[in-house]
């Protein structure tokens, strides 16, 4: 596609439930990234794909974060057992060499 | 790990006025510095960046310095307008730009016409 596309844009989700983001990356794009934005700080790394090598994990917060990328290509990331600090703008980016290409994010709400 | 302070969190300027934001880096291996600019609603966007072998780039009305010795670099926007409002991030990473960023907190500017 012609940009990095995430789904859903907005979700909300009862405290407790499970919850699947969904980020589809420029084709061609190797790498791929998520990061979490709370409100008023900067972006947080996650996690991170780089073709078929073990993905780097450093960034989740806790095992109850988990991301895939199948067929190198489309990436999920789910969050179980959510809480209210779980609430942010959840970021997706892609790339190739250099420069990343960002999503414009999937809005989560935990009430 | 590496660390990103970034300054100030908030700037206003009059429309054709210059913009200065500043940033610090704590990693010496650092070698890629880019900066994005985030407008409401929408995913970072890169304006530009620099390796670690140079010392400046510009790009129209936008340009970076880099001091390696002191571990800060800097977004300089000339000739300001309006439509610079945003939210702008510097980051830095050891890989090159192929690895991942780590972020400032941002600063928001406000462009007043």
């Amino acid at each position: 596609g012609a940009g990095v596309s995430q789904s859903p844009s907005n979700k909300v989700t009862e405290k407790g439930k499970d919850v699947e983001l969904r980020c589809d990356p420029i084709s061609g794009h190797t790498a791929l990234y998520w990061y979490r934005q709370s409100l008023g700080q900067g972006l947080e790394f996650l996690i991170y794909f780089q073709g078929n090598s073990a993905p780097d994990k450093s960034g989740l917060p806790s095992d109850r974060f988990s991301a895939e990328r199948t067929g190198g290509s489309v990436s999920t990331l789910t969050i179980q057992r959510t809480q209210q600090e779980d609430s942010a703008v959840y970021l997706c980016a892609s790339s190739l060499e250099v420069g990343y290409t960002f999503g414009s994010g999937t809005r989560l709400t935990v009430v | 790990g590496e660390n990103v302070e970034q300054h100030p969190s908030t700037l206003s300027v009059q429309e054709g006025d210059s913009a200065v934001i500043k940033c610090t880096y704590s990693d010496s291996a650092s070698n890629y510095f880019p900066w994005y600019k985030q407008e409401l609603g929408k995913g970072p966007q890169l304006i530009i960046d620099i390796r670690s072998n140079v010392g400046e780039k510009k790009d129209q009305r936008i340009a970076v310095t880099l001091n390696k010795t002191a571990k800060h670099f800097s977004l300089h926007i000339t000739e300001t307008q309006p439509e610079d409002s945003a939210v702008y991030f510097c980051a830095a990473s050891t890989g090159g730009g192929n690895t991942p960023l780590v972020f400032g907190k941002g600063t928001r500017l406000s462009v007043i016409a």
